[in-house]
């Protein structure tokens, strides 16, 4: 079974530039979630998908972060202009359904430097 | 609001046990445990459900005490594959909304020859 797939593994952007990196999670997954990990710390959830309606963005920092999942599979999370703070693997994970009693599948994440 | 893991960090020799916790302010209503090694994605260990279901694989055993709100993952005869992060995820909706994990800071596992 393929796993979750994202890209680009790796991104170097200067501040105030924009970058997108896109997720395919595993065939039949309906949940889907952009999950922001900083150097030494866990996973922050940034937003959650249910097929492609968002079903939470409430840490999303919406004046510069925003995702989509067309269709209900793909998804893509997008940030306009990063800042310095922005540096982090980005993870993308999916789940048969709701996380509350099924296991969720993390890709390798890209890692964002921003200089 | 974000579980608190302790310890921080573990260093061990293969073969010997561990346990690691995780606790939380807030009532919950399930905990993940996952193990992440240096540059990879977070794989799934266990899930420990209110009720008491639990759901998971390898040779990792846990607990999940709903009075106090903790939970206690045990490592036992560790083997080398077992280094890497420990985190805790917390999920506190009942059901009516969004279920996305709060991960702890994490704990980090040494396993010395």
């Amino acid at each position: 079974e393929a796993g979750v797939a994202q890209s680009p593994r790796y991104k170097i952007i200067e501040k105030r530039q924009s970058v997108a990196f896109w997720c395919n999670p595993i065939s039949g997954h309906a949940t889907l979630y952009w999950y922001q990990q900083i150097l030494g710390q866990g996973p922050k959830l940034l937003i959650q998908f249910q097929n492609n309606g968002v079903v939470d963005d409430s840490q999303l920092p919406k004046d510069r972060f925003s995702a989509e999942r067309l269709k209900g599979v793909d998804s893509t999370l997008k940030i306009q202009p990063a800042k310095l703070e922005d540096s982090a693997v980005y993870l993308c994970a999916s789940s048969l359904g709701r996380v509350l009693n099924t296991e969720a599948f993390f890709g390798q994440g890209t890692r964002l430097t921003v200089v | 609001q974000q579980p608190v893991q302790s310890p921080q960090a573990v260093i061990l020799r293969e073969g010997e046990d561990a346990v690691i916790n995780c606790s939380s302010s807030k009532a919950l209503y399930s905990v993940h445990w996952y193990r992440q090694k240096h540059g990879e994605a977070p794989v799934f260990l266990m899930i420990l459900l209110k009720g008491g279901e639990q759901k998971g694989h390898e040779k990792i055993s846990a607990s999940f005490n709903e009075k106090k709100q903790q939970s206690s993952l045990y490592l036992t005869a560790s083997q080398l594959s077992y280094s890497g992060t420990y985190f805790c995820g917390t999920e506190f909706s009942t059901g009516g909304g969004a279920d996305g994990l709060t991960f702890g800071k994490g704990t980090h596992l040494i396993i010395q020859p």
